[in-house]
């Protein structure tokens, strides 16, 4: 069974410093896809990113860039420029290509130090 | 033009109560779910549906039965509530690629 990892309950970092939250996760197959997810005090689940593991390239979204690694089944997330509004709970995800399954991460809480 | 929606927004009932849930999309996607986030913020998957069809049940009491009228539709129902049924329950919705997910519902038994 697939399963996905965030190794970091909480970080912190200084507003307008760049960080980097970790996600692993394990399957046996080749093509899914990833994504992390933002999840603010008003608990509305947000996509931030989304990377199919056919592409080699990493995906970039503004401030939001992945850093993809298939071999060793890893997709860590970099935030530059911390703004407050990006204080929440990040959540890393896996979907199979085979089935509908979608599984999380147990989330990462970000704090942005003003 | 709400993509994924669910009403209540909030619901707190006594223990033993049965109450249900209603989910509506308006993207046109084929694959429903209903997800569980407990107090520790966990996302665990309950349901899944493809046009109507349950395709995942994972071990879920058997005292919440979901429900597909069509494709737009995915509600839940849930009988006899027990305290620890409290919780948030996300509906979403998906074609392959990531699920939208609507506001959820905060579920408060007493």
């Amino acid at each position: 069974a697939q399963t996905v990892t965030q190794s970091q309950p909480e970080m912190s970092v200084q507003e307008a410093e760049t960080v980097t939250l970790s996600c692993t996760y394990d399957t046996s197959e080749s093509d899914y896809y990833l994504f992390w997810y933002k999840q603010p005090p008003s608990r509305q689940m947000i996509l931030v990113i989304r990377q199919e593991a056919y592409k080699q390239q990493n995906a970039t979204e503004n401030r939001f860039s992945v850093n993809f690694q298939k071999a060793a089944k890893s997709f860590s997330l970099k935030i530059s420029d911390s703004q407050l509004g990006d204080a929440a709970m990040y959540f890393c995800a896996y979907r199979s290509r085979r089935d509908d399954k979608i599984i999380f991460g147990k989330g990462t809480r970000l704090h942005i130090l003003p | 033009d709400t993509a994924v929606s669910q009403t209540p927004k909030y619901l707190v009932t006594q223990m033993g109560n049965d109450k249900s849930i209603k989910c509506e999309q308006n993207l046109g996607h084929d694959t429903m779910y209903w997800y569980k986030q407990d107090s520790k913020k966990f996302l665990k998957i309950m349901f899944s549906y493809n046009n109507k069809e349950l395709i995942i049940n994972e071990t879920v009491p058997n005292r919440f039965s979901p429900k597909s009228p069509d494709k737009a539709h995915l509600n839940l129902h849930i009988n006899s509530l027990e305290l620890g049924d409290s919780a948030v329950y996300f509906c979403a919705s998906s074609q392959p690629g990531p699920p939208f997910f609507g506001p959820g519902t905060r579920l408060t038994v007493l």
